[in-house]
């Protein structure tokens, strides 16, 4: 079946730094999700990415669909401490219909 | 209303019980979905339901049944669990499940079989 990459598998930043992730595929998906998890809550979407290319901001967060349809990245700007969490990515493709592919999650840590 | 919400928010069962868990969305959405999720781990998906019907089942063991009454609910039926079961229950819906769809998911129920 897909598989998904993502790394790195944990952050430990100081708060105001900015934090880059990434998910890597074998397989081509149609749309990539970026969700934050946080301890004992459901995963809460942050960005959405429909297209190869697409660049996308939310507020301090930007995400990009990367070209070959087979990676994505998120970035966090000047990171504060409820950014806390883990950040899960998920791709899904129209093959692969009402199924995402859930990337194993970064465990961001952010010391004041 | 972009929730999703589940009830109850924590469970504690014996491997003899049955309960239920249960999810609502008033979101006008027609695929729901139950996940299950081990810490730190990526949630996995269990059922989904498009307009109300079973359309995936991914070999989930029969001790959990899953029930959709209505557009707006999903209930998830336990029954003689065992410890190995006890884990974070998700709820998402979107729109539809026939092609790419953002998944909203719900809080959870955090289930404990002893």
């Amino acid at each position: 079946g897909q598989q998904l990459n993502q790394s790195p598998q944990s952050m430990f930043i100081q708060e105001g730094e900015d934090v880059s992730m990434n998910c890597t595929s074998s397989s081509i998906f149609n749309t990539w999700l970026w969700y934050k998890q946080d301890p004992g809550e459901g995963p809460v979407l942050l960005i959405a990415l429909y297209k190869a290319g697409e660049l996308t901001s939310n507020g301090r967060l930007t995400a990009q669909f990367g070209i070959t349809r087979k990676d994505s990245f998120l970035n966090i700007s000047a990171s504060i401490p409820s950014d806390v969490g883990i950040y899960f990515c998920a791709g899904q493709s129209n093959t692969n219909a009402g199924k995402s592919t859930f990337g194993d999650g970064t465990t961001l840590t952010v010391k004041p | 209303d972009t929730e999703v919400t589940q009830t109850p928010k924590h469970l504690v069962m014996g491997m003899t019980n049955k309960k239920s868990l249960k999810c609502e969305q008033h979101m006008g959405h027609r695929a729901m979905y139950w996940y299950k999720q081990k810490a730190k781990k990526p949630p996995e998906l269990m059922f989904v339901y498009s307009y109300e019907k079973l359309s995936i089942n991914e070999s989930v063991p029969s001790r959990f049944s899953p029930e959709c009454p209505n557009s707006s609910l999903l209930n998830l039926h336990l029954h003689a669990l065992q410890p190995e079961d006890s884990a974070l229950y998700l709820c998402a819906s979107s729109q539809a499940a026939g092609g790419i769809e953002t998944q909203y998911f719900g809080p959870g129920t955090r289930l404990l079989v002893l």
